[in-house]
């Protein structure tokens, strides 16, 4: 049972458009959802994280949409650069347990 | 920043053979994971601890055990590698502060193959 749906499993885009990662979860007391990205031969590494207490977080070029009624969130990545390519993961966790749920992850190509 | 090593980087076993894969990490975290890369499966969590001298199964624990003799040292073991268990295999740690968890802290990997 995949709890962490993540889509596309690929995607290409050109230098300065936006990137979109999206997730789907089925656990409904899931509670934290972080991205990691993870560059090739290197090990993964968080990017950025939210709490369904807001539905939107930003850190640079990088935001978080949630949906907490349609079990949905996204990365944004605005004015994609070729060094954003990599494979991200979503995850999700359960209140106080500390276990990751991840997804599949994205490989993401951003061409000049 | 948070420090974790992992050992071997590499190694290349034969089938029923039994291997040992250490993690070590320096900066005090309570939880340690070990977790499984394989293409187009992402992360996959086999095991986990929150202290010394005790284990948690994750997702997919059948095939591997796993030991944590201190707060440092974490080691996942193969008794009986089969062809199956080829893949990356990641050591994490984490915090744990009141009663959330937070950042993981990937070591570099370890490429196993079993032949």
């Amino acid at each position: 049972q995949q709890q962490v749906r993540q889509s596309p499993q690929s995607l290409t885009v050109w230098e300065g458009e936006t990137a979109i990662l999206n997730c789907s979860y089925e656990d409904s007391t899931f509670d934290y959802f972080p991205w990691y990205h993870q560059f090739p031969g290197e090990s993964p590494a968080l990017l950025i994280a939210i709490r369904p207490v807001s539905n939107k977080k930003e850190d640079g070029r990088f935001t978080i949409f949630f949906n907490k009624r349609e079990k949905k969130f996204s990365l944004h990545i605005a004015d994609s650069q070729p060094g954003d390519s990599a494979t991200y993961f979503c995850a999700a966790r359960r209140g106080s347990n500390a276990k990751l749920t991840f997804g599949k992850g994205t490989k993401l190509s951003v061409k000049s | 920043e948070a420090a974790v090593t992992q050992s071997p980087r590499s190694k290349v076993a034969v089938t029923g053979g039994k291997v040992t894969l250490s993690c070590h990490q320096t900066n005090n975290h309570d939880y340690m994971y070990w977790y499984r890369q394989d293409t187009g499966h992402g992360l996959r969590l086999i095991h986990y601890s929150y202290v010394a001298d005790s284990t948690e199964k994750g997702d997919i624990p059948d095939g591997y055990k796993a030991s944590r003799p201190s707060q440092e040292n974490f080691s996942l073991i193969l008794e009986l590698a089969s062809l199956s268990q080829t893949a990356v295999y990641f050591c994490a740690s984490s915090d744990w502060l009141g009663g959330l968890s937070y950042e993981q802290y990937f070591g570099p990997g370890t490429r196993l193959t079993v032949l």
